[in-house]
């Protein structure tokens, strides 16, 4: 049972263009979600997280948007540049003292020069 | 550099046998998870220490198992190795706290013959 789902395997988007990455879960109780990227031979590295009492957060380039009605939140990138090219996992976790991640299978962003 | 290591980087063994993965979290993380990477799958959770003890388990297969010594390094034992155990293998760690972000190791390539 796949309970965070990324259904975009891959993506590929013009250099200073928007990307848009996209994330469905299926667990109501998750309440604060994350996006990881990854490069290859690396371990993820986290880029932007959100709890479920917002429905957006910022940071630079990257703003995450939750739509808890839905149960879909993404991720987008603007403008993108080449160096955004990346395997990007979404995760989600509850507050059940483990704070373990669910993650999605990822979405390979390539950026386009 | 996350912080983050793990050793070795590659292992190639044969079915049937037994190897040892090993992680050294970040300096003053008391917390360590271990998740596993398949062709084609999301990172799923494996199992978590915090401080020596075990705090949680996925869907850890029992010919998995894992510690966490005194001094916070931890080993992921996998035994009666099938060619379905070959993945990525990441260890992460974070402090203790509410939604503390993980930083992750660049992984253990594992491939089973």
């Amino acid at each position: 049972d796949q309970q965070v789902k990324q259904n975009s395997p891959s993506l590929s988007v013009q250099e200073g263009r928007i990307s848009i990455l996209n994330c469905d879960y299926t667990n109501s109780m998750f309440d604060y979600f994350l996006w990881y990227k990854k490069y290859p031979a690396e371990g993820p590295t986290f880029l932007i997280s959100i709890s479920s009492i917002k429905d957006k957060n910022e940071d630079g380039r990257f703003t995450v948007f939750l739509n808890k009605s839905a149960k879909h939140l993404s991720l987008h990138i603007v403008p993108s540049q080449p160096g955004d090219s990346a395997v990007y996992f979404c995760a989600a976790t509850l507050d059940s003292g483990t704070y373990k991640y669910i993650f999605g299978t990822g979405t390979r962003l390539k950026v386009l020069a | 550099d996350s912080g983050v290591t793990q050793t070795p980087k590659h292992l190639i063994t044969a079915t049937g046998q037994r190897v040892t993965l090993r992680c050294s979290p970040r300096s003053g993380d008391l917390s360590v998870y271990w998740y596993q990477q398949s062709l084609d799958q999301g990172l799923q959770f494996l199992i978590q220490y915090y401080n020596g003890e075990e705090r949680a388990k996925g869907n850890i297969l029992e010919r998995f198992s894992a510690q966490q010594f005194p001094d916070l390094h931890s080993e992921l034992n996998l035994s009666s190795l099938e060619l379905g155990d070959s993945a990525l293998y990441f260890c992460a760690s974070s402090t203790a706290g509410v939604y503390n972000e993980q930083f992750f190791g660049p992984g253990t390539r594992l491939t089973v013959l």
